[in-house]
């Protein structure tokens, strides 16, 4: 069990520019979840996939948002026409099969958008 | 949407002491997590408690899911312990999302 590991740990980039993230949940873990975390806030929720199946998805996902998990395994966030207000710590978490069980949290991807 | 409470928001302690940090929350839960996020960002899992009392090494936690809080402590505090502590609850909705709602933490320094 390696943990959740996410990619790149740092971004920087141009407003106007596409970014895409990429999380490895824990093995075997079939819940993944991305978060988002301003300076001096606590994570927000933005969406979550069981398996394959993306389940859920916050407001704060807006339509410049997409969110993947082909064949049930790592995921994607991508950011199409990055803004400067999108600039924050995006955060990924995996969980076991019963959805009362602990979210584990990866080491995050700090963007930022100039 | 359920609500997460955390007090106090800042907290400045002398190496060796010992505190308490409380959440409540507006709403029944399904889950209930305390993380402490490290000066690099990464949420480390503290505890998993919707209810009951649970310890580990010089961390306890307490939930009363019927009350709805939940209280954090920290004994014998050293400098490695300074940080954000989050509390985070799963609302109980029947078809549960999954999703965790955080308070804005308690920014813990610990001075030598």
């Amino acid at each position: 069990d390696t943990g959740v590991s996410q990619d790149p740990r740092h971004k920087i980039t141009k407003r106007g520019q596409n970014v895409t993230f990429r999380c490895d949940p824990i093995s075997e873990h079939n819940r993944l979840y991305w978060y988002r975390q301003t300076l001096g806030q606590g994570p927000e929720f933005l969406t979550y996939f069981q398996n394959e199946a993306q389940l859920e998805k916050s407001r704060l996902l807006s339509d410049r948002f997409s969110a993947e998990r082909p064949k049930g395994s790592f995921s994607t966030l991508e950011i199409q026409r990055t803004e400067q207000g999108d600039s924050a710590m995006y955060l990924c978490a995996s969980s076991s099969r019963d959805f009362k069980e602990t979210q584990y949290f990866g080491p995050g991807t700090r963007l930022l958008v100039l | 949407g359920i609500q997460v409470e955390q007090s106090p928001p800042d907290l400045i302690l002398q190496e060796g002491a010992n505190s308490t940090l409380r959440c409540n929350f507006s709403d029944s839960v399904n889950n209930l997590q305390w993380f402490h996020q490290n000066p690099w960002g990464q949420l480390i899992n503290l505890f998993y408690i919707p209810s009951g009392t649970k310890q580990n090494g010089r961390l306890s936690a307490t939930t009363v899911a019927t009350e709805r809080y939940s209280l954090l402590y920290i004994s014998s505090s050293q400098t490695t312990d300074s940080g954000v502590y989050f509390c985070a609850v799963e609302g109980d909705y029947g078809g549960s999302q999954g999703n965790l709602i955080f308070g804005k933490g308690t920014k813990l320094s610990v001075k030598p």
